[in-house]
């Protein structure tokens, strides 16, 4: 059973606007989120985390913001440019910094010109 | 600093034979993971070592799959025999703090 969930496969934005990528979870637990990036051919790149005593963080153009009483968390690309074209994987972890990452599946953004 | 180094990039096999991969992760990272994602699915935790001891193994699939971590330095993933529900790509990654650091990965396709 998965326990963290990115439920769109796929989202396609125009350049400058507002991207939204979204992920639920299921185990309480979890104590930290964090967000990475992959290009094809490529491994995953981390781009922002969140502990779970907060509800945002932010970095330049990045967002995260975290609802813990609905076990969701979003990733906001304000504004969204072509090079951000990716596979998003959000992912958890409990148990301290040596706790295993839980991955959901993705959700491929497309940013088009 | 140099990032996480895999080798092969891409290894192909017939079902049955055996595939080494290799890591070497950041140097001074004590925590070394391996993970797998098959086609279209989640990438998925293998096993955690820290230096050279197994942390954390329960992502194995079974026991088809041999890790070890000479000294504490790089790592090695063996598949013997290799099936070909094994074919994926399979990252590995090295962490000082709670954010990882990813390799390129090994894509393995067992025919």
């Amino acid at each position: 059973d998965q326990q963290v969930k990115q439920n769109s496969p796929s989202l396609s934005v125009q350049e400058g606007r507002i991207s939204i990528l979204n992920c639920d979870y299921t185990n309480s637990m979890f104590d930290y989120f964090l967000w990475y990036k992959k290009y094809p051919a490529e491994g995953p790149t981390f781009l922002i985390s969140i502990s779970s005593i907060k509800d945002k963080n932010e970095d330049g153009r990045f967002t995260v913001f975290l609802n813990k009483s609905a076990k969701h968390l979003s990733l906001h690309i304000v504004p969204s440019q072509p090079g951000d074209s990716a596979v998003y994987f959000c992912a958890a972890q409990q148990g301290g910094s040596q706790g295993n990452l839980i991955f959901g599946k993705g959700t491929k953004l497309s940013v088009k010109p | 600093e140099a990032g996480v180094t895999q080798f092969p990039s891409h290894s192909v096999i017939e079902k049955g034979q055996t595939v080494t991969l290799r890591c070497d992760p950041i140097s001074g990272h004590d925590n070394l993971y391996w993970y797998r994602r098959v086609m279209g699915k989640e990438i998925k935790f293998l096993l955690h070592f820290v230096k050279e001891s197994k942390q954390d193994e329960s992502g194995m699939p079974n026991n088809r799959f041999l890790a070890e971590r000479t000294g504490g330095t790089y790592s090695t993933l063996k598949v013997q025999p290799a099936e070909l529900e094994d074919s994926g790509v399979y990252f590995c990654a090295s962490s000082h703090g709670r954010a990882y650091t990813f390799g390129s990965g090994t894509r393995l396709t067992v025919v």
